[in-house]
């Protein structure tokens, strides 16, 4: 039961255009949604996160949308760089009495220049 | 630096061999966990830590011990390694506080069971 869901397993984006990467999630008891980002041979790093009681959360280029009523997430770059290409990572973080962290299966993201 | 630091970071082993895989943070963190990754199936939680002596299973623990004797050190134990185990392992940490829900990844150990 996959309870945390990225459905693109790859994008390409022209360099200087937006990426969207997509995570829809089936507990409504997450406290907060987290993306990470993975290069080869590293550990993932923290990007951006929201709390489920937003909406909304911005950090520079990156911008991380909630819906709770659609029970679905998404990371918006903007601009895309080369940098960027990686793969990223949705996560679901329950708190309450417990230290869950879900992740989806990843999106692999390429930057093209 | 803040970091968290994983050991070894390649490993090959026989089947059967008992291994443990070294995991220590200086950020004076409560929480840890070791996960796996696998093609295709993501990041999976396989134990994590609340505190110290308080450990709980994620949603894949079948064939891994660990232990929190103290509190910046979290050792990922594999009694009998089978080569469904070859995988890559992260351990990671954070703090308590609700602002502190960002984990900090170490680089990542490959095992390679045979």
């Amino acid at each position: 039961d996959q309870q945390v869901k990225q459905n693109s397993p790859s994008l390409s984006v022209q360099e200087g255009r937006i990426s969207i990467l997509n995570c829809d999630y089936t507990n409504s008891m997450f406290d907060y949604f987290l993306w990470y980002k993975k290069y080869p041979a590293e550990g993932p790093t923290f990007l951006i996160s929201i709390s489920s009681i937003k909406d909304k959360n911005e950090d520079g280029r990156f911008t991380v949308f909630l819906n709770k009523s659609a029970k679905h997430l998404s990371l918006h770059i903007v601009p895309s760089q080369p940098g960027d290409s990686a793969v990223y990572f949705c996560a679901a973080f329950l708190t309450s009495g417990t230290y869950k962290y879900i992740f989806g299966t990843g999106t692999r993201l390429k930057v093209l220049a | 630096e803040a970091q968290v630091t994983q050991n070894p970071r390649y490993l090959i082993t026989v089947t059967g061999k008992k291994l443990t895989v070294t995991c220590s943070q200086n950020m004076n963190h409560e929480y840890m966990s070791w996960y796996r990754q696998d093609p295709g199936l993501g990041l999976r939680q396989i134990y994590y830590s609340m505190n110290v002596e308080v450990t709980d299973k994620g949603d894949v623990p079948e064939g891994y011990k660990v232990s929190r004797k103290e509190k910046r050190n979290f050792p990922l134990i594999l009694e009998s390694p089978s080569p469904n185990q070859t995988s890559l392992y992260f351990c990671a940490s954070s703090g308590r506080g609700r602002k502190d829900t960002e984990a900090f990844f170490g680089q990542g150990t490959r095992l390679t069971v045979v």
